[in-house]
This record gives structure tokens, C-alpha cells and sequence, in this order.
């Protein structure tokens, strides 16, 4: 079992809509979490850290926590075609040490 | 401008020979580390730094040499040893440890042929 899960899609959006992903991770310890945006050879850009259970919210975007179920994720409002990327769980586990998931592709459509 | 700064972009290299990765930042960040990404992979930490003079194995180390001997720089070398060097190589620094969020900048990408 892979400790950072992610669909890897694609995820296929149209323009205006919501975009959802998800995140599953296998250790209950874990204290902080990380959603990176990543574009086609870029390198990946922080958009949200949580740390907390529930809700936070910056802009466009909205990270969901959920310890007990361990899963964090991610909404996108209002989805442009400039969110087209791979998006990046990151999760920092019980040893201190920060695990990826292999990311989900997003494509938004027109 | 705060930021990190990875050299070169593109790095072509023939097999047998060793090469180095610069990584510099300006965000007076504690910690720096090194990561690698493969197509269709999440990212492999090669190696870490909590502090100057002081660095440490990430999951896939072998191969692969750092040093810190500035708070603002940690160069990577690809050695020969490494048996599969072609990659992304990403640098990353945060504040503190790993809990921290951490910043990543633009990458190189390695091809050895």
C-alpha cells in the first residue's frame, strides 16, 4: 500500500465547474498536509497547506481534512482552463518525513 | 525577489561522467532537500539539510552526493555509481523541517546518454 494515494486521472472539467480531488494516506500520525499545483515540465507550486480537521479556504480553492477517514482534499471553484496541471498530495507522516502522491492530471475543457 | 534558483535548466551528460546540480536560495530558509521525479511518479527525496555542515539520506540516496557548507546553497552531485541518473531534479527549502511547507524551484532536467 502506497502511503500517499491519488486517482491520477485525468479529471475532466468543464470550464465554470468544480473540480474535486482526492488524497488517502496510510498514516494515522500524519500532521500536515500539502496541495501542489504542477504544470506539463514545471515544478510544483504551493497552493494550500492544512493542518487541521475541516475546511480552509483561499480563493478559488478549498482543502478539505479529514483525520479520522484519513483523506485530505481539494476543491477548485470555478475551474479555468488555467488550472490544467497535475495536482500534488503531499503528507508529512508521523516520522517527519514527507511523502507525495503521484498526483491527479486535471484537464479543463472549454 | 525571495526565491530559489536551480542551474542549469538542461543538462546533458554521457554515461561514466559525474555532474553537478547548483541549488540556491534567498529565502534565509533552514532546511533544503533534493527530490527526484520520474514520469508518472510522485517525487523521491534524494537527500535533506536541517542546517548548515549537516545533511541526510532521503529513499533513494545511493548514487547520488550533497554538501552544505552555506545556508544558502546545496549543490547535488550525480555520480557514476547512480544507475539510472536520467530525471527531474527538483530542489526545494523550508523554514523548518519537514513539516514546513516547502518552496520548489524551476528544476533541472538531466539526460544521460
Amino acid at each position: 500500500q502506497k502511503e500517499v494515494e491519488q486517482n491520477s486521472g485525468p479529471l475532466s472539467v468543464p470550464e465554470g465547474a468544480i473540480a474535486s480531488l482526492n488524497c488517502t494516506y496510510s498514516d494515522r500520525g500524519s500532521q500536515s498536509f500539502f496541495w501542489y499545483r504542477q504544470y506539463s515540465g514545471k515544478s510544483p507550486e504551493l497552493i494550500m497547506f492544512i493542518y487541521s480537521n475541516g475546511d480552509k479556504e483561499d480563493g478559488r480553492f478549498t482543502a478539505q481534512l479529514n483525520k479520522a477517514s484519513q483523506y485530505v482534499s481539494l476543491l477548485i471553484r470555478d475551474s479555468q482552463p488555467s488550472d490544467s496541471a497535475t495536482y500534488l498530495c503531499a503528507v508529512n507522516n508521523s516520522w517527519g518525513k514527507l511523502q507525495f502522491g503521484a498526483g491527479t492530471q486535471v484537464v479543463v475543457t472549454p | 525577489d525571495g526565491g530559489i534558483t536551480q542551474s542549469p535548466k538542461y543538462l546533458f551528460r554521457k554515461e561514466g561522467q559525474n555532474v553537478t546540480l547548483s541549488c540556491e536560495q534567498n529565502l534565509n530558509h533552514d532546511a533544503m532537500y533534493w527530490y527526484r521525479q520520474d514520469p508518472g511518479q510522485g517525487l523521491r527525496l534524494i537527500y535533506y539539510s536541517q542546517i548548515v555542515n549537516d545533511f541526510q539520506k532521503g529513499d533513494i540516496a545511493e548514487g547520488y552526493s550533497v554538501s552544505r557548507e552555506k545556508k544558502e546553497s546545496f549543490p547535488l552531485t550525480v555520480t557514476s555509481a547512480q544507475k539510472n541518473p536520467t530525471a527531474f531534479y527538483l530542489c526545494a527549502s523550508s523554514i523548518g523541517g519537514q513539516g514546513y511547507e516547502q518552496y520548489f524551484g524551476p528544476g533541472t532536467r538531466l539526460t544521460v546518454t
